[in-house]
């Protein structure tokens, strides 16, 4: 059973260009949970989805950021016109009950 | 891949005693962090201890961190019914990249 796949690992954005982040949760896993990662702190949570469905979104920034989880596919992180601020690590993990996550290897964002 | 390993994989005590879960990592390492994570809910940051820390504490928490051995423990005192729940290591190797364990679940009997 593959781990919680994340792609791409790296991606580099200019200011006001849309970033996508992909997260393949593990089989059989129907939640899946987004975080932010700055330089030298901890993780933040963003948003829980379970399939075609937001769970809690209260981490999300209330503009530009939005998230998916659809019925086929992988879930989706979207940041609309990037800014410097968004550089950060982006990590997603799933589960297939709500109790225990597993982690992916993150998408590092980077923004010029 | 996850890097860090909790142990144990569960643990269960009354309320009142100390809960002790421990971590082990591979690689080199610029800091650990312990998190929570409550049924259905994300994680939630606990304590970060720098590679160059041996101790820290935090309310009713204490977390050690020996390089030489690649290992840290989390420690709660006094526990209470509402520390339910599980706790994950997670490392930042050199390259800045976090790892993951498969963490410890605590279960804390009233």
């Amino acid at each position: 059973n593959a781990g919680v796949m994340q792609n791409p690992r790296h991606l580099v954005r200019r200011r006001g260009q849309e970033a996508r982040l992909r997260c393949s949760p593990m089989k059989g896993h129907s939640h899946v949970y987004w975080y932010r990662q700055l330089p030298e702190e901890g993780l933040k949570f963003m948003v829980y989805l379970q399939k075609e469905n937001i769970i809690d979104e209260s981490g999300m920034p209330k503009e530009r950021f939005s998230a998916e989880f659809p019925k086929e596919g992988p879930s989706i992180l979207r940041i609309q016109q990037v800014v410097r601020g968004d550089s950060a690590a982006y990590f997603c993990a799933s589960s297939p009950d709500r109790d225990r996550e597993f982690f992916g290897p993150g998408t590092r964002l980077t923004v010029l | 891949s996850q890097q860090g390993e909790e142990d144990p994989q569960a643990l269960s005590i009354q309320e009142g005693e100390n809960a002790t879960m421990n971590c082990s990592y591979k690689t080199s390492i610029n800091n650990l962090q312990w998190y929570r994570q409550n049924s259905g809910r994300g994680l939630v940051h606990l304590i970060l201890i720098r590679s160059n820390e041996r101790e820290k504490h935090s309310g009713r928490l204490r977390v050690t961190l020996d390089t030489s051995k690649k290992s840290s423990s989390l420690l709660i005192t006094a526990s209470r019914a509402a520390d339910t729940a599980s706790y994950f290591c997670a490392t930042a190797p050199d390259n800045n990249d976090m790892r993951f364990g498969a963490g410890t679940r605590l279960t804390v009997k009233p």
